[in-house]
């Protein structure tokens, strides 16, 4: 079945203590993409990568880094988490000029 | 800049309604593409439909239909006989064919509540 995984799909973790959202797609997808989910303020882009080892900085990417070191892993590291990025984070994956395919979401609460 | 607005931020029907949810966009790309998406309860984001600018034809699959007008920079979607499991929040949104990465900018969405 062609999707996007992430895991975990929850997490609470403490202030400081890194961690790492993995994401994976088997659709030989080029593009992948990290969205945070927040109420009041929607869905917005934190990274992006075009190709393997290609990525960019998305709307908010502060407090966060990405990796592409092969074409179907995206993870997203947090490598000192604070309150303000908890959030329901979403990984995506696309073809050039096609639409995203969303993975199931991660909602990680930082205390 | 790109930016999507769905007006409505809320709507309640009853089953078997129709409900209209509606999108506007803005961008200066004469080339670009819009989506609907949805987030039921359980949180996941499902892809519902791509358009591109290039393609007027309204669509229909099973009760959803899209209306898309770019006179009007608009890509509104209607339910018909809405049933319960419709009941989720709603997100259009629109990406830029000059956006990297297929960016894409999410309208603010729209939670449909569908009673029985």
């Amino acid at each position: 079945e062609a999707q996007v995984t992430q895991n975990p799909r929850y997490l609470i973790t403490v202030t400081g203590k890194k961690l790492t959202v993995t994401c994976s797609q088997n659709m030989n997808h080029e593009y992948m993409s990290w969205y945070r989910q927040d109420p009041g303020l929607g869905l917005r882009q934190i990274y992006y990568s075009m190709n393997v080892e290609v990525t960019d900085k998305g709307d908010v990417p502060e407090g966060y880094k990405v990796s592409r070191k092969e074409k179907r892993n995206f993870p997203l590291i947090l490598e000192s988490p604070s309150p303000n990025q908890t959030s329901l984070y979403f990984c995506a994956s696309s073809l050039p000029g096609d639409g995203y395919t969303f993975g199931s979401g991660t909602r990680l609460t930082v205390v | 800049a790109q930016k999507v607005t769905q007006a409505q931020t809320e709507i309640s029907v009853v089953e078997k309604e129709d409900v209209t949810l509606d999108c506007v966009y803005e961008t200066r790309d004469t080339t670009y593409y819009l989506f609907w998406y949805k987030q039921p309860p359980s949180g996941e984001l499902v892809f519902l439909i791509r358009r591109n600018s290039f393609d007027e034809q309204n669509e229909i699959s099973g009760r959803y239909s899209w209306n898309f007008q770019k006179s009007t920079s608009s890509f509104n979607f209607t339910i018909t006989a809405s049933q319960v499991v419709d009941s989720a929040v709603y997100f259009c949104a629109l990406s830029e064919n000059k956006a990297a990465g297929n960016k894409l900018t999410f309208g603010g969405g729209t939670r449909v509540l569908v009673k029985p």
